[in-house]
């Protein structure tokens, strides 16, 4: 079975800062990982995914993320955020089914 | 395409009613996804179909939820009776195999009191 951990809760920051949002998983088989973003009284949205091969993955509005093997972890960044970029992050693992197993989320709170 | 579509938006029951949510999934996706998302338990994955068969309704809370999904286009997630401690978003999602992403619809906000 699968797991992900959101290590932050909130994470509050000033526009233009870079971020980091981490994630950390556990499989006992290959992963697929990805981030997803939710702005208020939205469904998720895809924001990035990794499957295989570079481990640095890029996804839409300036976001990356890195997936670490040896660390078990998948953590998102962006080097400047911008107020627009308030809102929940998720990140989701599947291994050997369809099954999405979603983390806790991570709320990024940007200030001007 | 029109997205995952959910009806209603909003639900608002009182305990012991029965209550239904609607889902049209993106056409030509194999697979539907029921979650619920709340404050103190995140999004939580209820029990979710692959071409119309359900394949793991290991995260439905108890025998009060069910699901169907007669059609590739129509899934619905059936609640009775319900309970204040079911009032929650209920996301469906769609997507066209293990490797592509899910599409989420907008949710359907429901309220039991």
């Amino acid at each position: 079975a699968q797991s992900v951990t959101q290590l932050d809760s909130q994470v509050p920051v000033f526009e233009e800062a870079p971020v980091e949002l981490r994630c950390n998983y556990s499989s006992s088989v290959s992963v697929y990982l990805f981030w997803y973003v939710q702005y208020p009284n939205q469904g998720l949205q895809l924001l990035l995914k990794y499957l295989s091969g570079s481990t640095l993955v890029k996804g839409i509005n300036g976001f990356e993320a890195e997936f670490n093997k040896s660390q078990t972890s998948f953590h998102l960044r962006k080097p400047s955020v911008h107020i627009s970029d308030t809102a929940e992050y998720f990140c989701a693992v599947s291994g050997d089914t369809d099954k999405l197993i979603f983390g806790t989320g991570t709320r990024l709170q940007v200030f001007p | 395409d029109a997205g995952v579509i959910q009806s209603p938006r909003h639900e608002v029951t009182e305990m012991g009613q029965e209550v239904t949510l609607r889902c049209k999934p993106i056409s030509g996706h194999n697979s539907l996804f029921w979650y619920r998302q709340t404050m103190m338990r995140g999004l939580e994955l209820l029990i979710y179909f692959n071409n119309n068969v359900p394949i793991d309704d290991s995260g439905m809370p108890e025998d009060r939820f069910s699901a169907k999904m007669p059609n590739a286009s129509f899934s619905t997630l059936k609640i009775q009776p319900s309970e204040p401690r079911d009032s929650a978003v209920y996301f469906c999602a769609s997507s066209l195999d293990r490797v592509s992403p899910l599409h989420f619809g907008n949710g359907t906000r429901l309220t039991v009191t």
